[in-house]
């Protein structure tokens, strides 16, 4: 059975770091893209970016791009999602989700729990 | 900055049919934006249905189904059933990214 794990929920204040993570399972996990999706507070779905765990090739959403660092380890078939100082307009909920090569593009299919971070002085 | 967009809300009665869209601000949609579809109820994730203009993931109901229509990708549910009240999203691919639209409240009364 494919399962994303997402870790827990964060509390945070503005200015400080914070890695999330999404640990697969049920399938090889180098082989399929992991891709983060925000949605902050009663607002729709946010493509950010996504990873290919087998050679970390990594694309980023424009509106992401050098805000947060998406990252994976193979190893332990865990993706991340980082940011390194916390802005209050970052709380929302992260979620992580599987992406299966096809002959286009690669698509969507198994979702973790989501990551609710709220960030608070 | 390239705009996907749905209809904000839409109403169908049960047993009904509906068809919720999914325009680019960029042109036409075509099966090259790969369109896909995701269903969200209230205080869940995303659960993926369609994928690449019409392909049903394993899961998805067969009254689900996906389509081009008028330059736009559509999501028509026919025979809509009470469980079917949710948020629908797309999603379009723009050359190395995507972009969600803006999403489609679906009510059914």
């Amino acid at each position: 059975e494919v399962q994303l794990v997402q870790s827990g929920a964060e509390v945070k204040k503005p200015g400080e770091s914070l890695k999330i993570s999404c640990k697969g399972s049920g399938y090889s996990f180098s082989s399929y893209w992991i891709g983060w999706v925000r949605q902050m507070p009663g607002k729709g779905l946010e493509w950010m970016g996504i990873i290919y765990p087998g050679d970390s090739d990594t694309r980023y959403s424009p509106s992401f791009q050098g805000q947060v660092t998406i990252s994976a380890d193979k190893s332990i078939s865990t993706a991340y999602l980082q940011w390194s100082s916390l802005k209050a307009s970052d709380t929302a909920m992260y979620y992580c989700a599987r992406l299966t090569p096809y002959s286009g593009y690669p698509y969507f299919d198994y979702w973790g729990q989501g990551t609710l971070v709220t960030v608070s002085s | 900055q390239t705009v996907v967009t749905q209809e904000p809300s839409l109403t169908v009665s049960p047993g009904g049919t509906v068809t919720l869209t999914c325009a680019s601000s960029t042109g036409a949609v075509t099966s090259g934006y790969y369109p896909n579809w995701f269903q969200q109820k209230p205080g869940q994730a995303p659960r993926a249905l369609i994928y690449s203009t019409s392909n049903k993931h394993s899961w998805t109901p067969a009254r689900f189904s996906g389509s081009l229509l008028g330059g736009r990708a559509a999501l028509t549910l026919s025979g809509v059933q009470p469980e079917d009240e949710a948020e629908y999203y797309c999603l379009l691919y723009y050359g190395g990214a995507q972009v969600f639209g803006g999403g489609t409240k679906l009510t059914v009364l």
